[in-house]
């Protein structure tokens, strides 16, 4: 059964912790994204990567890193220095840059 | 002026009507245009893509394209209450990498 898998589906976080978002894609695409929503808002892009070992910055990286060591991983830690880490972050993956297909999301919330 | 403007809604629509949702973009560069539907506290799940001018139909659903005048449209027709969701229209401005833009949506409420 193909698909993306994110995990958790909820997650808390207290002050000045890091947290990992897993996301894990075995539809053999090259490129992933990572992408936050907020109430009310479009999608905004944190990080990409188009291929193994390589990723870059989107629109809102700051106090947000990524690492992709294997094409059907692409793990998102979300930093103390994110002032702001409330909301639903999105995962997505697409055999080229262009039609992506979206996890069923993790919604982080800091206590 | 946004790259990927939508009427936040709601858009209420009686059932078996149809629903049309409005999408513009600013950059005439762009190659491809995706209409996502999202319900409330789920992930977005992929309608249609349409890449050529004119209307792509499929099921109760049609995409039509018009880059002259840089606007995406989606019509449903026979629309359900099950429809009732937030559309995102996303847009591959084409630069770099590809990028693809997301409008911030439009809520459609189908009435029973």
């Amino acid at each position: 059964d193909g698909g993306i898998t994110q995990s958790p589906k909820y997650l808390f976080r207290k002050e000045g912790q890091n947290v990992t978002l897993s996301c894990e894609q075995n539809l053999n695409h090259d490129a992933m994204y990572w992408y936050r929503q907020d109430p009310g808002q479009g999608l905004r892009l944190i990080y990409y990567s188009q291929i193994v070992n390589d990723f870059q910055k989107g629109d809102i990286a700051e106090g947000y890193s990524v690492s992709r060591e294997k094409k059907e991983s692409f793990p998102l830690t979300v930093t103390s220095a994110q002032k702001n880490p409330t909301a639903f972050y999105l995962c997505a993956s697409s055999i080229v840059p262009d039609t992506q297909y979206f996890g069923p999301g993790t919604r982080l919330t800091v206590l | 002026q946004k790259e990927v403007e939508q009427n936040s809604g709601p858009l209420s629509v009686p059932e078996g009507a149809i629903a049309s949702l409005n999408c513009t973009y600013s950059d005439r560069g762009s190659q491809s245009f995706f209409w996502y539907r999202q319900y409330s506290g789920k992930s977005p799940e992929l309608i249609m893509s349409i890449y050529s001018n004119g209307d792509k139909e499929d099921g109760r659903f049609t995409a039509q394209l018009n880059k002259a005048s840089q606007y995406v449209s989606l019509l449903i027709r026979d629309s359900q209450p099950s429809d009732s969701a937030t559309y995102l229209c996303a847009v591959n401005i084409g630069r770099g990498y590809q990028k693809v833009t997301f409008g911030t949506g439009t809520k459609l409420q189908v009435i029973p």
